[in-house]
């Protein structure tokens, strides 16, 4: 079936690095989205990696994709008290236009 | 342009009530799609709508509806509320492709009392 899991909590000090974590199941998935959630918001849409890729860099934010294994990941280099949120990563599943399976959600919380 | 906007933003309802939640997609775009976020969960698939047919719906009873107008809003209903449906409801708007980004709105909290 369908299933994307994620850890719950990960908590960083401002100016290091994050990594947050997904498995997924559906190796059909196209595409796999990371969004951002911050407080009594919608969900934004952060970056996104097509399945045949390994890696996919945008400005702070680095996607790695390890298809074998079901596995991404989200790196924030240079993490900033603004970038506290939770972070979902979603799965396209099996072409369904419109129909994300979204994980759990990671809270990342950034000390200054 | 404007982003996807949804209506109201929070609604208070008492069991066995009804709701109906509004969204208007971005413009030019075909497809809505609906989501209902429990507080510490994930967003669940509802519904898809593309040009005012229903394309896809997720595993919710049938207590929910919804529909598509020819402006491509989209309205959710809920009938015969219970207090699990107390959630935040998201709308979310794209092209209609296969494997397209999604873009959501601020979503409608709904509390069930």
């Amino acid at each position: 079936g369908e299933d994307v899991e994620q850890s719950l909590f990960l908590s960083v000090r401002e100016g290091d690095s994050s990594v947050i974590n997904c498995t997924y199941t559906d190796s059909s998935s196209t595409y796999l989205y990371w969004y951002k959630q911050e407080p009594g918001a919608g969900l934004q849409l952060l970056t996104y990696i097509f399945s045949n890729m390994d890696m996919k860099q945008d400005q702070r934010l680095t996607v790695l994709l390890n298809k074998k294994d079901k596995h991404l990941s989200l790196r924030i280099a240079d993490t900033q008290t603004g970038d506290s949120a939770i972070y979902f990563c979603a799965e396209s599943g099996n072409n369904q236009g419109g129909k994300l399976i979204f994980g759990q959600g990671t809270e990342l919380s950034v000390k200054p | 342009d404007a982003g996807v906007t949804q209506s109201p933003t929070h609604l208070i309802k008492t069991r066995g009530q009804h709701v109906t939640l509004r969204c208007s997609p971005i413009s030019g775009h075909k497809s809505v799609s609906w989501y209902q976020q429990v507080l510490g969960q994930g967003p669940q698939f509802i519904f898809q709508y593309y040009e005012k047919e229903e394309r896809g719906r997720g595993n919710f009873p049938d207590r929910f509806s919804a529909r598509q107008f020819p402006n491509y809003s989209s309205e959710l209903n809920v009938n015969a509320l219970l207090l699990g449906d107390s959630a935040l409801y998201l709308c979310a708007s794209s092209w209609g492709t296969p494997n397209e980004k999604l873009f959501f709105g601020s979503g409608t909290q709904l509390s069930v009392l």
